[in-house]
């Protein structure tokens, strides 16, 4: 069964470095998703890409964020310089084109620790 | 402010018991429905989507209220295996991105 594969699965940084959380959504998927869930705390929206832009962003992604896909497979996410209070699980999601296109299926998640 | 409400339990159940919960949303143009699975610290895996008709998956039953905004969870026969947090997701049409938004989870305990 295809699935959504991302790493690294544990990022350690220090404040205000930059990090780069990698995603390869499942092939015949054309949207693509960026939530972050805070320990404890609700799976929050971040941005969604389709046809190689951004469709919608929440509030949390300022502009220390950011998205791109650079080849046929990988999408990332990129936090130019990390603060505290980005430590979260990242979770990557896609979604396949058609009906059912709003069914997303999760990544197994990147787990980022700034300090 | 659009929410997605659920009941954080935990819902303590026996083995073989049967257990439900419900899950409030409050904007009324939400038009697709999601129940996640999540074990701790892994990812949100999708249990089933839930129609406007109610649907039925082995011993999951998923049931959509849209008079009073509300998606509900049946587990029967409940399997130590259950145990984990249920989380709904609401996708809202309005939103040009397909964004989900969810709700806080609902633990649930299978005990034998």
């Amino acid at each position: 069964e295809p699935e959504v594969t991302q790493t690294p699965s544990h990022q350690v940084t220090q404040m205000g470095q930059e990090v780069i959380l990698r995603c390869v959504p499942i092939s015949n998927h054309l949207y693509f998703y960026w939530y972050r869930q805070i320990l404890g705390q609700k799976v929050e929206f971040l941005v969604s890409f389709y046809n190689n832009e951004i469709s919608e962003k929440s509030e949390i992604f300022d502009d220390q964020f950011s998205v791109e896909r650079p080849d046929g497979s990988n999408f990332t996410l990129k936090i130019r310089s990390t603060k505290l209070e980005d430590s979260a699980m990242y979770f990557c999601a896609s979604s396949a084109p058609g009906q059912g296109e709003e069914t997303q299926y999760f990544g197994p998640g990147t787990r980022l620790l700034v300090l | 402010r659009k929410e997605v409400e659920q009941d954080p339990g935990p819902f303590n159940v026996p083995e073989g018991a049967t257990v439900a919960f419900n899950c409030t949303y409050s904007n009324s143009a939400s038009q697709s429905f999601f129940w996640y699975r999540q074990d701790c610290r892994k990812e949100p895996k999708l249990l089933m989507s839930v129609y406007s008709s109610g649907n039925e998956d082995g011993r999951f039953t998923a049931q959509l209220n849209r008079a009073s905004q509300y998606i509900s969870l049946l587990i029967r026969d409940s399997k130590l295996s259950d145990s984990a947090t249920y989380l709904c997701a609401v996708n809202e049409l309005e939103a040009a991105g397909n964004k989900l938004t969810f709700g806080g989870g609902t633990r649930v305990l299978v005990k034998p």
